[in-house]
């Protein structure tokens, strides 16, 4: 079944670790996309990539990084993490063409709480 | 002033009401038109999807859009409790990345 993976689901994690959010699409899309989003507010764009070795920051400034050597693959990394990291983060992905314009698919979210 | 307004909620209704949640929108070149549901601590899910004014319905769901008044409509009839979620309404260019609205929060009363 085609779909999207986030991990992972929940982390806890202390002040200055680097961690790395993974996701992963089976698609096939060649759009991948991290929002940031706190409980019960909306949605923010830090990172997007169009393709293989293109990636863009987004409209909310992130201390994060993200790499895409492989279509599938997006993840996301903190270098050193602090409890303003705390919130939740999503990955998304969509298929250029006309399906673009027909909505993004998301995964269920990785849950980090920085202490 | 932000592209894309929508009503803030939260919304509380009793179950089998009508439900009518709005957004509006002021960039010209949004061509298509989305809605999407999100449960607490889940991803959002696409719902609705149109890219004409109008009416789109699936099942109790409704997606109405008025381009000449830059405004989108979800209505859902015979509300459950199961449609308690945030839903949030999104626009995309041609270009294909898109803008999201803050979010509606919709619980749905036994």
């Amino acid at each position: 079944e085609a779909d999207i993976y986030q991990t992972p689901r929940y982390l806890v994690i202390g002040t200055g670790k680097k961690i790395t959010l993974e996701c992963s699409q089976t698609m096939g899309h060649d759009k991948m996309y991290w929002y940031q989003q706190d409980p019960g507010m909306e949605l923010h764009l830090i990172h997007y990539s169009y393709g293989v070795n293109s990636t863009e920051k987004g409209d909310l400034s992130s201390e994060s990084t993200v790499s895409r050597i492989r279509t599938e693959h997006f993840p996301l990394t903190l270098e050193s993490a602090r409890p303003s990291h705390t919130s939740q983060y999503l990955c998304a992905s969509s298929q250029t063409g006309g399906q673009s314009n027909y909505g993004y698919t998301f995964g269920s979210g990785t849950r980090l709480t920085v202490v | 002033q932000k592209e894309v307004e929508q009503d803030p909620g939260p919304l509380s209704v009793p179950e089998g009401a009508i439900v009518s949640l709005n957004c509006t929108y002021s960039n010209s070149a949004f061509q298509y038109f989305m809605w999407y549901r999100q449960y607490s601590r889940k991803g959002p899910e696409l719902l609705m999807y149109t890219y004409s004014s109008g009416n789109k319905e699936d099942g109790r769901f409704t997606a109405q859009v008025d381009k000449s008044s830059k405004y989108i409509s979800l209505f859902i009839r015979d509300s459950q409790p199961s449609d308690s979620a945030t839903y949030l309404c999104a626009f995309n260019t041609n270009a294909g990345k898109s803008t999201f609205g803050d979010g509606t929060t919709l619980t749905v009363k036994p």
